[in-house]
Formats: structure tokens, sequence, C-alpha cells
């Protein structure tokens, strides 16, 4: 069974802390991504990989980076948290174009 | 700015009902995708169509990529509570990324 794990369902953290999402792939998928979904927003890209130590910015990098040191790995980090970054992050990944995207469960990020 | 938005953004109606989801871009597409995402899970792929005026079947859905690929449609014949959910489109701008852009989303509510 294909599977995409991230590291927590809830977190709480507090306004000016590092933030660090993880998520990890078991299926040697050479794409992963980091989405924000917001209600009436749908998913927004963050940042999306490509390859390892490769990174592509998506439509709201603003306050976020990344890190893909190993191919199945897949770090969001939120460098200084923010109110306004409270919200449900989703990681996926897929093999290439055309090919489905597998999600993790999401983690809900509140940021007080 | 997203790229894809989608209409309308909520949908109410009784079982037994049809009903079309609308996916729309100013850009051109070279693959669109639909996903299904049900409370506490990621999305779900339903489909893929890759050639402009493709139709596809999945038992009482129909899904159609526009013919110059810049929008799509989602049709459900005879809805039934199981089709509740937050339906998603999601393409590839060209041939040569595997950036996943998704769409603004709608919620589908089916009453018994």
């Amino acid at each position: 069974d294909v599977k995409v794990t991230q590291s927590s369902r809830y977190l709480v953290k507090r306004t000016g802390e590092k933030v660090f999402l993880e998520c990890v792939q078991d299926m040697d998928h050479e794409n992963m991504f980091w989405y924000r979904q917001d209600p009436g927003l749908g998913l927004r890209l963050i940042y999306f990989s490509y390859d390892v130590k490769m990174k592509e910015k998506g439509d709201i990098p603003e306050g976020y980076s990344v890190s893909r040191e190993k191919k199945e790995r897949f770090s969001l980090i939120l460098e200084s948290a923010s109110t306004n970054q409270t919200s449900m992050y989703l990681c996926a990944s897929r093999q290439g174009w055309g090919t489905e995207a597998f999600f993790g469960q999401g983690t809900r990020l509140t940021v007080v | 700015t997203q790229l894809l938005k989608q209409s309308p953004q909520f949908l109410s109606i009784q079982e037994g009902e049809n009903l079309t989801v609308y996916c729309n871009s100013s850009s051109v597409f070279s693959s669109l995708q639909w996903y299904r995402q049900e409370p506490g899970e990621g999305p779900v792929l339903l489909v893929t169509v890759v050639t402009g005026g493709e139709v596809k079947k999945l038992k009482r859905l129909t899904f159609q990529f526009g013919d110059a690929r810049k929008d799509s449609s989602l049709h459900i014949t005879a809805a039934q509570p199981g089709d509740t959910g937050l339906y998603l489109c999601a393409g590839e701008r060209t041939y040569n990324t595997d950036k996943l852009i998704f769409g603004t989303g709608t919620r589908l509510q089916v009453f018994p």
C-alpha cells in the first residue's frame, strides 16, 4: 500500500517559533509538493521539489523554505511562524507528468 | 491569483439530482485531473484527461476536457450521499513540468 506520511496531524506553535513539517514517501517518486489548504482557496502550492536538493517556488513561498536531502523526505520550514500561517498543510508525491499525486493526511497547524 | 477557478464554490442538493462542477482558466493546460477529498483525508484522484475534447466516464461521473484545454467539467448523475466531499481540479501548464496546480475547490453536500 503506497504511503505518504506527515509527521504530525495537529501542531500548535507560538508566533516567532521555527516550525518543521516533515513528509516521507515510500514510492520512490521524483516529485514532492507542499500545499496549503484554506477554505474557498483550494490547495495553493508553496514549494515543489523535482529531485534531491532541487526545488522550485510555488504560488505562495513567502515565509516558507524547504529541504530535500534524501529522495523520500521533503521538509517544510516556517522560519518565524506567524498567525497568518495557521492552516492545513498537505504533502504530496508523484512520479511525473500526468500521474497520480498521492497525499498525506495533512498537518493542521495553529500559530498562537 | 489562482490559475484554476472552480464554480460553484458550494453546492447543496438532494439525493437523485444531477449537478455539474466547472474548472476554468485563461491558460492552456497539458493535462487536467480531478480529485475528491473527504474530511480528515488527503485528496484522491478520480480521473486524468490529456486530450482536448476528451470525455471520460466513471460510473455516474462524467469528466470533460475543453477543446482548447483551458477548462474542464465534472457532471454527476443521480447524486448520492456518498458523493459528498470537496472536488478539486488540478493541472500542469506544460508537458515538461511535473508541477501540479490545484483549483479553488467545490464543496458538495448531498442530502438523503
